[in-house]
């Protein structure tokens, strides 16, 4: 699977849009972008994800580059309570499902 | 809703207990998987099972063993726990992706909110 890369942190205040970036320079043709989340003390919560084109649902828009080397998940009005380590995952589908690794992250914090 | 549940919020066990740590999913998902999550190293696979009596090695399973001899239940099973296991154990769930995947929603991997496990 590819590796990601996002940044550690980030700042957000609260009604404003926030644009969590992850590069993936490494993806290959049939890997797909994931995003995931985890609120303090719970299990993550898948968000989105997407294999080129943008996609958009009820929580966030995810837009890929064109040559699908970085993506930015934007969640359109945050509020307090999207304070949370947002992950980024690259990973092909297998027969069985997909497999998902997980790394440190980015750690969004949405201020009033 | 999707849910899925496991035993114990919280569990303080002893080195060298045998300690099992079960998961419950209602949606009659395929797939199910074992993580563990420790600070800095982020979450990672312990095993995962695509069907009942089936079973696949992730990426850490030394020290572990599981069970599924039911499609809704999957067990993690901690033979003789060891401090190095003190850790947050997260159970998932999801469909499984027939042959080549054609339907989006069969990639959400639904989790449970974890259990805490102390080993002293």
């Amino acid at each position: 699977d590819a590796k990601t890369t996002q940044p550690t942190s980030m700042d957000c205040a609260e009604g404003r849009a926030a644009n969590l970036p992850c590069n993936h320079s490494t993806i290959s043709g049939n890997e797909y972008v994931y995003w995931y989340r985890q609120i303090h003390s719970q299990g993550p919560q898948y968000i989105i994800h997407g294999l080129k084109n943008n996609e958009t649902n009820e929580m966030a828009s995810l837009i890929i580059t064109e040559d699908r080397k970085s993506s930015t998940l934007i969640l359109p009005h945050a509020t307090l309570r999207d304070t949370a380590v947002y992950y980024c995952i690259v990973t092909a589908p297998m027969e069985y499902g997909n497999k998902l690794v997980f790394g440190a992250g980015t750690i969004l914090r949405v201020k009033s | 809703d999707v849910k899925v549940t496991q035993s114990s919020r919280y569990l303080v066990k002893r080195t060298g207990e045998k300690v099992f740590l079960e998961c419950v999913q209602d949606m009659d998902h395929e797939n199910m998987f074992w993580y563990r999550q420790d600070p800095g190293l982020g979450l990672r696979l312990i095993y995962f099972s695509y069907d009942v009596k089936m079973k696949e090695k992730g990426d850490i399973p030394e020290g572990y063993s599981v069970s599924r001899e039911k499609k809704e239940r999957f067990s993690l099973i901690l033979e003789s726990a060891s401090t190095n296991q003190t850790s947050m154990y997260l159970c998932a769930s999801s469909l499984r992706t027939p042959g080549t995947p054609a339907v989006k929603w069969s990639y959400e991997q639904y989790f449970g909110p974890g259990t805490r496990l102390t080993v002293t």
